[in-house]
């Protein structure tokens, strides 16, 4: 059974630039989650799509943004970025139901300069 | 205060011993459990899952949850060298992943 699948695996951009990633869940799994992980801060939650529909959004600013698609794919967009905004961008898709933690992705790595 | 707390190590063992990590956390809602383990440039791997208080073994590896004092760890026995990562504990209210909030994880290194 084929993983989290996140594109591209790498990314360089200049600031005030916008991003855009993908994420294709786990076959079967209908809810992804966006996680944005820096040495500082550590496993930062962003968002949770359900059925294309954003079901909890973290304390990020409205730069954030995400959509989920009918066939459970997903992408993130960042719009104007900022040198913070470098971090390793992951994606983890879960069933619902009981016994569903979430199966991460091996994430985006966004630089930005 | 975080509502998981985690100490990011580094935790230095020589093969073959038993390691222990540990977690604490301060919201009495979270009921799901779980251990993840991250390589350099990947990202987490799921591996250990547990509902409520107790014990999970797999393998050399066992999770153990008091929820009465809002403490979990994770035994890794016989550690290798292949077992140097970073290790998340990471819990949640409801099931389905929601809201999961982690730790800062603790980097273990495992010398041969």
């Amino acid at each position: 059974k084929a993983g989290v699948t996140q594109t591209p695996r790498y990314l360089i951009k200049t600031r005030g630039q916008q991003v855009t990633l993908s994420c294709s869940p786990i076959s079967g799994h209908r809810s992804v989650s966006w996680y944005q992980q820096t040495p500082g801060q550590g496993l930062q939650f962003l968002f949770e799509y359900f059925s294309e529909t954003q079901r909890n959004k973290g304390n990020f600013p409205g730069r954030f943004s995400g959509r989920q698609f009918s066939n459970s794919r997903s992408e993130m967009n960042v719009s104007t970025l900022e040198l913070g905004d470098s971090a390793l961008y992951l994606c983890a898709s879960t069933r619902t139901g009981e016994n569903s933690p979430l199966h991460f992705g091996n994430g985006t790595r966004l630089t930005v300069t | 205060q975080k509502e998981v707390e985690q100490d990011p190590g580094p935790l230095g063992v020589p093969e073959g011993a038993i390691v222990s990590l540990n977690c604490t956390y301060s919201n009495s809602a979270f009921q799901y459990f779980m251990w993840y383990r991250q390589y350099s440039r990947k990202g987490p791997e799921l591996l250990m899952y547990t509902y409520s208080s107790g014990n999970k073994e797999d393998g050399r590896f066992t999770a153990q949850v008091d929820k009465s004092s809002k403490y979990i760890s994770l035994f890794i026995r016989d550690s290798q060298p292949s077992d140097s990562a970073t290790y998340l504990c990471a819990m949640s209210a409801d099931t389905g992943g929601f809201k999961t909030i982690f730790g800062a994880g603790t980097r273990l290194f495992v010398k041969a």
